[in-house]
């Protein structure tokens, strides 16, 4: 089983909401990940999660809150979101952050801000 | 800093014509390159990963080749399909600080005429 799962698919959220964006993957992968995609645009890195501890974090906005409850599950805590904040979101996950693992992506949630 | 370009940007060729897809990066000094392929708004699948020490990878109908030292990758996919459709994406990792990081290509994006 190579397959990471997101929820929800579609997600549209006012600025003045909360809402939460979860990722799992029953890989046994330790290492997982958040990417923002704007259409057209290749993904870029938000977060990254080793040993469900946050390793990187590529100076993203507090208004986005990553969570890695265990070692299966990826949260991402969204508060008071811009428009521009609109986009694809992926998670991805792999065995380790070693630079010889490949990503496996999910499906990803289209993300509506208004 | 690392760049990867994808030449074109888009391509339509009719069905059971072979397709090369093209990528360079700017700086040789990578782990490993992998190619993806994205479906309009979905996520990405890993097609193939090739390591700095290899030279091809291949798996079915596709084949992606490697030469480091000038910078260049090639992803052929033999006798295309209209479900070869999609947005093909190249990401290195680079060597260094930043090996944490999938660099990645804009994209090519690829209609198979029936």
């Amino acid at each position: 089983d190579t397959e990471v799962t997101q929820t929800p698919k579609h997600l549209v959220m006012g600025m003045t909401n909360k809402k939460s964006l979860k990722c799992e993957q029953h890989m046994g992968h330790r290492a997982m990940y958040w990417y923002k995609q704007k259409a057209k645009k290749p993904p870029e890195l938000m977060f990254v999660y080793s040993y469900e501890k946050l390793s990187i974090n590529e100076s993203v906005p507090s208004r986005f809150s990553p969570e890695c409850p265990n070692s299966s599950l990826l949260n991402l805590h969204l508060h008071a979101l811009q428009p521009e904040d609109s986009a694809l979101y992926l998670c991805a996950s792999s065995q380790e952050t070693s630079p010889q693992e490949t990503q496996y992506f999910g499906p990803g949630t289209r993300l509506l801000v208004l | 800093k690392q760049e990867v370009t994808q030449i074109p940007a888009a391509l339509s060729v009719p069905e059971g014509e072979n397709l090369v897809l093209n990528c360079s990066f700017t700086d040789s000094a990578i782990y490993n390159l992998q190619w993806f392929r994205q479906d309009p708004g979905k996520g990405l699948t890993s097609l193939l990963l090739i390591q700095s020490s290899q030279r091809e990878q291949t798996s079915g109908r596709l084949n992606a080749s490697l030469d480091k030292s000038s910078g260049r990758s090639t992803l052929y996919i033999a006798a295309s399909q209209p479900g070869d459709s999609a947005t093909y994406l190249c990401a290195v990792r680079r060597r260094g600080s930043n090996d944490y990081k999938l660099s990645f290509g804009a994209g090519t994006t690829v209609t198979v005429r029936a």
